[in-house]
């Protein structure tokens, strides 16, 4: 059975850089999974903030960016501010029409 | 401006069924591929359906042969049909525009399934 792992939580301080990870159990990430990155505050729907590996969604700040390290996708916010404390989910598609999400991971900022 | 607005949530019996709908609004609906996606309480997101633009239809394993997602583009409006509902269907149904075959570009607000006795 095919997971999409990512780290259940992650802290960074206000200014500070952090790195978020997207892999498969089955394997190794790369561009042809098209991984994309959303961002959910409580309450809210989703936000789509990076597509298709490193392409930023309209109106997204550039502090956030994607890329894949190593074996997997990563999503990097560089100057993380307060209202960057949200839970933050990978997609990955594996098939036509197929698509899976990450388990997400909860990122604080303090 | 791009526009998902669902509707069709609500309190439903295990066993029961219910039709979920998106109309959808600022964009080309009928060249469009469209997803739902799902929350259940305090949990992640988890893809449903989609519908692809040339007509093929795709579902998770955990509602295959249970839900069908159709779109009628006449009336700009996505559905999905729930039957044999479960407990575990319990959950936020969001829909999702999808941006090309690969990810998801605009989303809806939402409606809650509750399926309970």
């Amino acid at each position: 059975q095919t997971v999409v792992t990512q780290e259940p939580s992650f802290s960074v301080s206000p200014g500070g850089t952090v790195t978020l990870t997207c892999g498969l159990n089955s394997g190794s990430v790369s561009t042809s999974h098209y991984p994309s990155w959303y961002q959910q505050t409580p309450g809210q729907a989703p936000r789509t903030l990076i597509y298709n590996t490193n392409i930023r969604s309209s109106g997204v700040p550039d502090r956030f960016s994607g890329s894949i390290l190593g074996n997997k996708a990563a999503l990097t916010i560089t100057g993380a501010q307060a209202d960057d404390e949200s839970d933050y989910y990978c997609v990955l598609y594996l098939a036509t029409g197929i698509s899976m999400f990450g388990g997400g991971t909860k990122l604080t900022v303090l | 401006e791009v526009q998902l607005l669902e509707s069709g949530g609500g309190l439903v019996p295990p066993g029961g069924s219910l039709r979920l709908s998106c109309a959808a609004s600022g964009f080309s609906f009928s060249n469009s591929a469209m997803s739902w996606v799902r929350q259940a309480p305090g949990t992640g997101l988890e893809w449903v359906s989609t519908f692809g633009t040339r007509g093929g239809t795709y579902y998770a394993d955990s509602v295959k042969g249970r839900f069908t997602i159709s779109k009628d583009n006449s009336k700009n409006t996505l559905y999905l049909q729930m039957s044999s509902l479960r407990a575990d269907d319990t959950a936020i149904y969001y829909c999702a525009k999808r941006g090309g075959e690969h990810y998801f570009d605009y989303w809806g607000l939402g409606t809650l399934v509750t399926v309970s006795s």
